[in-house]
């Protein structure tokens, strides 16, 4: 069955601090696609990154990194030098298309407080 | 923005009535899909529509029941509310590709119902 756990509920920093959310996966399939959404206190979930799972390259977008590990099953988010509109929750989510109806399997969710 | 709109943004229902959510996808899109998603928790798959059918369906009861038209809008209908239905309903539009394959899922601003 497909999973994903962010162990981390909350987390705060100061600005311009760095930090790393965790995400961890759980799947039988050898094709699957990882994602970060980024929620907002308005609510609409924020598309940030998509990962293949025959793509382990890292990737980085301005102070955004991700690091994609199949060994460990982890697909970890980094903000850089944190600034307070960083301050959301972030979701990490699962897709494979083997499952009917592509669902997303969600994680619960970091919540993350940037302090200025 | 993601060009998803969801109508009403929110509502207030009393126990044993029923609601419908409205959801315009993103232009070029073919898929739609609805979430769940209560308090501190990540979104929970409700079904998905392609080409007007339900092509799959998380663990919601039948009287969760959506609708999808000709341009791709789509409905979903809860029948007598109860408590717990209490959330944030996410309506996110995808493009389903030939073989299945399903792109990037992009999330309205979502409807807040509140049961009484």
């Amino acid at each position: 069955a497909q999973k994903v756990t962010q162990a981390q509920t909350e987390i705060s920093v100061v600005e311009k601090e760095d930090v790393t959310l965790d995400c961890v996966y759980e799947t039988r399939d050898t094709t699957y696609y990882l994602f970060w959404y980024k929620q907002p206190p308005s609510g609409e979930l924020v598309f940030l990154i998509r990962r293949n799972s025959f793509d382990e390259q890292n990737e980085i977008s301005g102070r955004y990194s991700w690091n994609f590990q199949k060994s460990t099953s982890s697909f970890n988010f980094t903000i850089t030098a944190s600034q307070v509109v960083d301050s959301a929750v972030y979701f990490c989510a699962l897709s494979d298309p083997s499952n009917t109806g592509n669902q997303f399997y969600f994680g619960t969710g970091t919540s993350l407080t940037v302090i200025p | 923005e993601t060009g998803v709109t969801q109508s009403p943004t929110h509502l207030i229902k009393t126990r044993g009535q029923q609601v419908t959510l409205r959801c315009s996808s993103q232009s070029g899109h073919n898929t739609v899909s609805w979430y769940q998603q209560a308090l501190g928790q990540g979104p929970q798959f409700i079904f998905q529509y392609y080409r007007e059918e339900e092509n799959g369906r998380g663990n919601f009861p039948p009287r969760f029941s959506g609708l999808q038209f000709p341009n791709y809008s789509s409905e979903l209908n809860v029948n007598a509310l109860e408590l717990d239905d209490s959330a944030l309903y996410l309506c996110a539009s995808s493009i389903r590709l030939a073989g299945g394959l399903q792109e990037t899922q992009y999330f309205g601003p979502g409807t807040r119902l509140l049961v009484l």
